[in-house]
């Protein structure tokens, strides 16, 4: 199989401060990793990709000093939200994917972390 | 721009009957990938189906199918024989030709009644 998990699966922090999470790919090296949030009762957006060994390539409206992301193994990235605030609180999903461009590559998407800040 | 559209937000279904969640989407590449995701409301996102834009036959797997209309372009997801565990909330996505990246519809919940 290929499994994704995240850590941790909720979170509560006080605003103003950091929080990060993490996203492993546990049975396969990740040449990509996608970043999405998921506010209530709404789709899921994606925030940013991110590949092992080089800057993430965020999406259009995604401040990158807000949400920093770090690639940093084939099984490992995290996100960190910076000087969060009530605002920022969302369910944060991660998806990898084992590699390639052509044709279907499956992504594979970790349980989620829910982030409430208060 | 790409867009998937889905119109229904709500759908209700009696156990054992077929339900057809549709989805509708836009795009001006002639590569293209359609994705069906459950998400149940412990949050995480599992694979259902996935059709390819070449491909000549609609993708099944068990119980759900994809009814692939490409002139109208459409990619509805048919679940047959419902079961109560199938209440969840249903995506449709998209994925570009060259790159890994998926364009999610708003989803429909699917409730599923005895």
């Amino acid at each position: 199989g290929a499994v994704v998990s995240q850590h941790p699966s909720w979170v509560i922090c006080k605003s103003g401060t950091s929080v990060k999470i993490e996203c492993r790919s546990l049975d396969f090296q990740a040449t990509t990793m996608f970043w999405y949030r998921q506010f209530p009762k709404q789709s899921l957006m994606l925030m940013a990709t991110s590949n092992e060994g080089s800057k993430a390539t965020y999406e259009q409206g995604v401040e990158k000093d807000k949400f920093l992301i770090n690639h940093a193994s084939l099984t490992l990235s995290t996100l960190t939200v910076t000087s969060a605030h009530p605002e920022d609180s969302s369910f944060y999903i991660c998806s990898a994917t084992k590699g390639g461009l052509a044709g279907y590559n499956e992504q594979f998407f970790g349980p989620g972390t829910r982030l409430t800040v208060l | 721009a790409q867009k998937i559209t889905q119109t229904q937000p709500g759908m209700f279904v009696q156990e054992k009957e077929a339900v057809t969640l549709d989805c509708t989407y836009d795009t001006s590449d002639p590569s293209y990938g359609l994705f069906w995701y459950k998400q149940p409301s412990s949050g995480e996102m599992i694979f259902l189906i996935y059709q390819g834009s070449y491909d000549q036959q609609n993708a099944t797997e068990g119980r759900y199918s994809l009814n692939f209309q490409k002139a109208r372009k459409s990619a509805n997801l048919v679940i047959s024989a419902s079961q109560l565990g199938d209440s969840a909330m249903y995506f449709c996505a998209m994925k570009k030709h060259n790159t890994d990246k998926l364009i999610f519809g708003t989803g429909t919940r699917l409730q599923v009644f005895p």
